[in-house]
């Protein structure tokens, strides 16, 4: 079964500075992996995703993440954040199954201080 | 425009009682889907219907039941609400069943049973 942890429940970073959110997933199966973010009082809107083509995936918002088979890791990361990028971000994994089902991390809270 | 929509965006109401939550997606997608999120921000999918037929039904009380009336809506009834039923509902929707397909959610709903 798919699983994914996401290490760090609370990240605090200050403005300009690297922002790193970390992933780890667990598949018997090629994974897919997917990067959400839900802004407070919002839904959830698509970062970036995995699946299969480049390890280097680029998103929305200048972020990116990388997908390490060897580490089992999808990280998040951004070389400057600002203080829209305050939000909770979540990892998510498909079986890549016909059902689209995604298995949600247990989501990290993202602050920037100024 | 909103692309997900869903009503209310709070419910109160008392343990014991029967609610129904809307969404209405006007995107033209074939896929929608019921998630819950509790208190400490874990988000499960609950049901996933493609064209009006049920394609994912986790282990969910059989006090929840989704109905899809068209292929733009998909309502969530929940019977004999009960205080474990607290959680923000949101409803996603995607083009099609496959993980390649992006899922849009809608801004959620705070149910609170008192």
């Amino acid at each position: 079964a798919q699983s994914v942890t996401q290490l760090g429940s609370h990240v605090s970073v200050s403005e300009g500075a690297l922002v790193l959110l970390r992933c780890n997933y667990s598949s018997s199966v090629p994974p897919y992996l997917f990067w959400y973010v839900q802004y407070p009082n919002q839904g959830l809107q698509l970062l970036l995703k995995y699946t299969s083509a480049a390890t280097l995936v680029k998103g929305i918002n200048g972020f990116e993440a990388e997908f390490k088979k060897s580490e089992t890791s999808f990280h998040l990361t951004k070389p400057s954040a600002h203080m829209s990028d305050a939000a909770e971000y979540f990892c998510a994994v498909s079986d890549g199954g016909a059902t689209n089902k995604l298995i949600f991390g247990t989501g990290t809270l993202l602050a920037v201080q100024p | 425009d909103t692309a997900v929509s869903q009503t209310p965006k709070y419910l109160v109401t008392q343990m014991g009682n029967d609610k129904s939550i809307k969404c209405e997606q006007n995107l033209g997608h074939d896929t929608m889907y019921w998630y819950k999120q509790d208190s400490k921000k874990f988000l499960k999918i609950m049901f996933s219907y493609n064209n009006k037929e049920l394609i994912i039904n986790e282990t969910v009380p059989n006090r929840f039941s989704p109905k899809s009336p068209d292929k733009a809506h998909l309502n969530l009834h929940i019977n004999s609400l009960e205080l474990g039923d607290s959680a923000v509902y949101f409803c996603a929707s995607s083009q099609g069943e496959g993980y390649n397909y992006e899922q849009y959610f809608g801004p959620g709903t705070r149910l609170t049973v008192t």
